[in-house]
């Protein structure tokens, strides 16, 4: 099946600095990719949706200055924190609809990025 | 607004026994509904879709139904294993652009 990977899996950082997540389809191209977060005994909630050569398209609440969004390639989708503050601190997930199976609408999600901001 | 409920929040069962979880989803009439599988500090992982045309769709021990009038998806797990432990997620294409709206899950815990 198809694989997302993201990267780094985990990361720590101080409050104020920035921080950039990776996701990666790697052996299929999308030109779509979500992000989402996921607060402790939560479900995940949509951030925003990556659109490959144009501008990510943002949900209600979130700061698109804060969450930049770069899909600069059909296999690379990046979300750069900005000047991370602890509420920030959380699981990001990112995900992808394999063109192959758009039929079947199935969604291929990366293993989230456990990020925590001191 | 739209509103998907997954009605316990955790459920224990005993192995071998059948587990069922359900997803009610209000102001929303969907195409299709999805079950996910997510372990502690993974993403989830796809498990079944079911369209609004299927009653009921079926993968190994996996079971879905879909009742469009109720708006309320039934998923099962029969003869259950420790294995199964995880947190069970429904999720709904809302917006129609394939991103994901998710139920707020169902931590299933299989006991030996």
């Amino acid at each position: 099946g198809a694989v997302v990977s993201q990267h780094p899996s985990r990361v720590i950082c101080k409050s104020g600095t920035s921080v950039k997540i990776e996701c990666r389809s790697l052996d299929f191209q999308a030109t779509t990719m979500f992000w989402y977060r996921q607060f402790p005994k939560q479900s995940l909630m949509l951030m925003a949706t990556s659109n490959e050569g144009s501008k990510a398209t943002y949900e209600q609440g979130v700061e698109k200055d804060k969450f930049l969004i770069n899909h600069a390639s059909l296999t690379l989708s990046t979300l750069t924190v900005t000047s991370a503050h602890p509420e920030d601190s959380s699981f990001y997930i990112c995900s992808a609809p394999d063109a192959g199976t758009s039929a079947r609408n199935e969604q291929f999600f990366g293993p989230g990025t456990r990020l925590t901001v001191l | 607004s739209q509103k998907i409920e997954q009605n316990s929040e955790a459920l224990n069962i005993q192995e071998g026994k059948t587990a069922t979880l359900t997803c009610n989803y209000t102001n929303y009439s969907p195409a299709y509904l999805q079950w996910y599988r997510q372990d502690p500090g993974r993403g989830p992982v796809f498990l079944l879709l079911i369209r609004e045309n299927e009653k009921e769709k079926r993968k190994e021990r996996l079971k879905v139904t879909f009742d469009t009038t109720l708006k309320q998806s039934l998923f099962h797990i029969t003869a259950s294993q420790p294995a199964d432990s995880a947190t069970y997620l429904c999720a709904l294409d809302i917006t129609g652009r394939r991103a994901l709206t998710f139920g707020s899950g169902t931590r299933l815990q299989v006991q030996p």
